[in-house]
């Protein structure tokens, strides 16, 4: 398994603002991945992250509106640009180890007013 | 389209009786199927995994989850619930996407074990 940290753990931002996530894992993983869970709701992949390659995004997320950085094999951030009350979610980072098993972060919630 | 569905919302079960969290799929070839929960306030846990072989994988916290091929099914089960194991259930399965892979999770089931 991993011991993956996330920092802020929350947050309440004024619209319009951009707030950055960070996550940092105490092993080095190829793979790192952040979701979104809105309230009440599942996990929805935002995008992929590989060390060294632009990060890939799912349908409905776009770069401008949050973009990733992996400038490590232990580190990545993740950044909601322009938010809007409609950002307000959990947003975890995971990562892959083997046997296919994703390991998550503790989640920031972010609530944003 | 690939996905995975959790009909119950919610599971209601008292505490020492078992308890089962259900979960079908949808994907094309041999799928990787997995549980998590979610304590409050918390991020997701790993439960336990099915890639191939029995049909019966044994997991974390007491947890078992039973392949179904034939009904596309993989049902978390636990023999005797625990007031403690009241949280949110994920299914997910893994969907191969270039050199790695994907989750897709469920919507989730509340699972609440009363004294």
């Amino acid at each position: 398994s991993a011991v993956i940290s996330q920092k802020p753990s929350r947050d309440i931002c004024q619209r319009g603002t951009s707030l950055t996530i960070q996550c940092q894992v105490d092993s080095q993983v190829t793979m790192m991945f952040w979701y979104r869970q809105q309230p009440g709701q599942s996990l929805t992949l935002i995008a992929t992250a590989n060390q060294g390659s632009e990060a890939t995004y799912e349908s409905g997320f776009v770069i401008d509106k949050f973009p990733i950085s992996r400038p490590n094999l232990t580190f990545s951030t993740l950044t909601v640009s322009n938010m809007s009350p409609e950002d307000s979610s959990i947003y975890l980072c995971s990562v892959e180890m083997v046997g296919n098993e994703q390991y998550f972060g503790p989640g920031t919630r972010l609530t944003v007013t | 389209a690939q996905s995975v569905a959790q009909p119950e919302d919610q599971v209601n079960v008292a505490e020492g009786n078992p308890l089962t969290v259900k979960c079908t799929y949808s994907v094309s070839g041999n799928p990787y199927l997995f549980w998590y929960v979610q304590y409050p306030n918390r991020g997701l846990q790993f439960l336990l995994k099915y890639i191939t072989g029995d049909n019966l994988v044994k997991g974390s916290y007491g947890f078992e989850a039973e392949f179904n091929k034939s009904q596309t099914s993989f049902h978390l089960k636990k023999p005797s619930a625990l007031v403690s194991d009241s949280a949110l259930y994920f299914c997910a399965v893994s969907l191969e996407m270039d050199s790695s892979y994907k989750l897709i999770f469920g919507s989730g089931t509340r699972l609440l074990v009363r004294p």
